[in-house]
């Protein structure tokens, strides 16, 4: 069984289009994020949820919303994709919620290419 | 000043070989440390975490310096299986954040 399982593995789409990305997690853990990996390899957060309720938004384009139905599930939609928007994006979860103890699971990453 | 910085490398060694990487952090209130690992074109996967005394898994030592704000990691005995990138990684300080270094891309070669 995948611990945090992202779908699709592979996203390619025209510029201006709308897509969005799922994620689920069966480890129980109680916080969620998104996380992108641009070109350069560097990895960057995105948004936190802790059970639903969004924690962290970092500077992040209002093009793309988060949504958490459940503590479970974090999803990522994007609007108006734009170029820049190519990377590779990973959904993360961990069991607390300040100075995380244990670190966090990744799922495998979602690589969206921008044409 | 970078949050985590490490140095990219990369580090191309031969089997067998100890080789060390670095990385400082510029946020004292940091608490969390840990090294992962990251294959190429797959998700980081958590090597260790780092506490203050230290602390060895196998052929892998980690050391953190509070006073210096400065991570390592050493490897001992390099396999060809540790060829990855190593990104050094620390907490914001209470925000529920990881903050991750860049990367330091190691190569082994037989």
């Amino acid at each position: 069984d995948t611990a945090v399982s992202q779908t699709p593995k592979y996203l390619v789409t025209q510029m201006g289009n709308d897509k969005s990305i799922k994620c689920e997690q069966n480890l129980g853990h109680d916080t969620m994020y998104w996380y992108k990996q641009d070109s350069k390899k560097f990895l960057k957060i995105m948004f936190s949820y802790n059970n639903k309720e969004l924690i962290i938004n970092e500077t992040v384009p209002n093009r793309f919303s988060p949504k958490s139905p459940d503590k479970a599930h974090l999803n990522l939609h994007i609007n108006s994709l734009e170029l820049g928007d190519s990377a590779v994006y990973f959904c993360a979860s961990s069991q607390d919620q300040t100075a995380p103890l244990y670190g966090y699971t990744f799922g495998s990453g979602t690589r969206l290419t921008v044409v | 000043r970078k949050e985590v910085e490490q140095d990219p490398g990369p580090f191309n060694v031969p089997e067998g070989a100890t080789v060390a990487f670095n990385c400082t952090y510029s946020n004292s209130a940091s608490q969390s440390f840990f090294w992962y690992r990251q294959d190429c074109r797959k998700e980081p996967k958590l090597l260790m975490s780092v506490y203050s005394s230290g602390n060895e898994d196998g052929r892998f030592t980690a050391q953190l310096n509070r006073a210096s704000q400065y991570i390592s990691l050493l490897i001992r005995d390099s396999k060809l299986s540790d060829s990855a990138t190593y990104l050094c990684v620390v907490d914001s300080g209470g925000y529920n954040k990881l903050i991750f270094g860049a990367g330091t891309r190691l190569a082994v070669h037989p």
